[in-house]
């Protein structure tokens, strides 16, 4: 079992760009997120999904968008990438366990992203 | 939404003393709350946690205690040894989906030998 894995470990972007952060896992969540986490602070809520073909937004959803066509992934893009979104990012998964409750929730290694 | 304080930002303790970290949510309707240790460079991974029909869990130097009236909620580690030393958040949010937390700034603790 792999857990949760994401995709790259670290990205320089030039600002204006776009590209996707991957997030796959293999325990069958229903539930994943993406959080971002600054220096100093705790991580913060940017998009998350209760299942395939359902997101909704999170703390700090601007500037991100998030799709989930399967079970398994959940990428996140930036569409035009700002030096604002410089952090760490870190994808999360969790399973519902039915009548009302999930597990833990299990993140990624995170990917540190740069925007100069 | 929810607001999670967290304190104190930064702990140094002796190995062998105990520490305590103390948060306060704000949302009445949050009933789980995590507790995570990031080391360096790594991931956040859970060390315990508490759900609001319970006061208190215990697991073995760690223990996690739950004030619902006042909304405050406090992780204690006894006789700390170096290893405990990392950064550790508490969160708050409905158990029917830990992954949708809000998480506190932190608590950088140190534990010298």
């Amino acid at each position: 079992n792999a857990g949760v894995t994401q995709t790259p470990k670290f990205q320089v972007l030039k600002t204006g760009q776009s590209m996707t952060l991957q997030c796959a896992q293999d325990m069958n969540h229903e539930y994943m997120s993406w959080y971002r986490q600054d220096p100093g602070m705790g991580l913060r809520l940017i998009h998350y999904s209760v299942g395939a073909g359902i997101t909704d937004q999170g703390e700090v959803p601007n500037g991100y968008n998030v799709s989930r066509s399967t079970t398994e992934d959940f990428p996140l893009r930036l569409l035009s990438a700002a030096p604002s979104q410089t952090s760490v990012y870190f994808c999360a998964s969790s399973f519902s366990l039915g009548g009302g409750g999930s597990t833990e929730a299990f993140f990624g290694q995170g990917t540190r992203l740069t925007v100069v | 939404g929810e607001n999670v304080e967290q304190h104190p930002s930064t702990l140094s303790v002796q190995e062998g003393d105990s520490a305590v970290i103390k948060c306060t949510y704000s949302d009445s309707a949050s009933n789980y709350f995590p507790w995570y240790k990031q080391e360096l460079g790594k991931r956040p991974q859970l060390i315990i946690d508490i759900r609001s029909n319970v006061g208190e869990k215990k697991d073995q130097r760690i223990a996690v205690t739950l004030n619902k009236t006042a909304k405050h909620f406090s992780l204690h580690i006894t006789e700390t040894q170096p290893e405990d030393s990392a950064v550790y958040f508490c969160a708050a949010g409905a158990r029917t989906n830990a992954g949708k937390s809000t998480f506190g700034d932190g608590t950088t603790l140190t534990v010298k030998p």
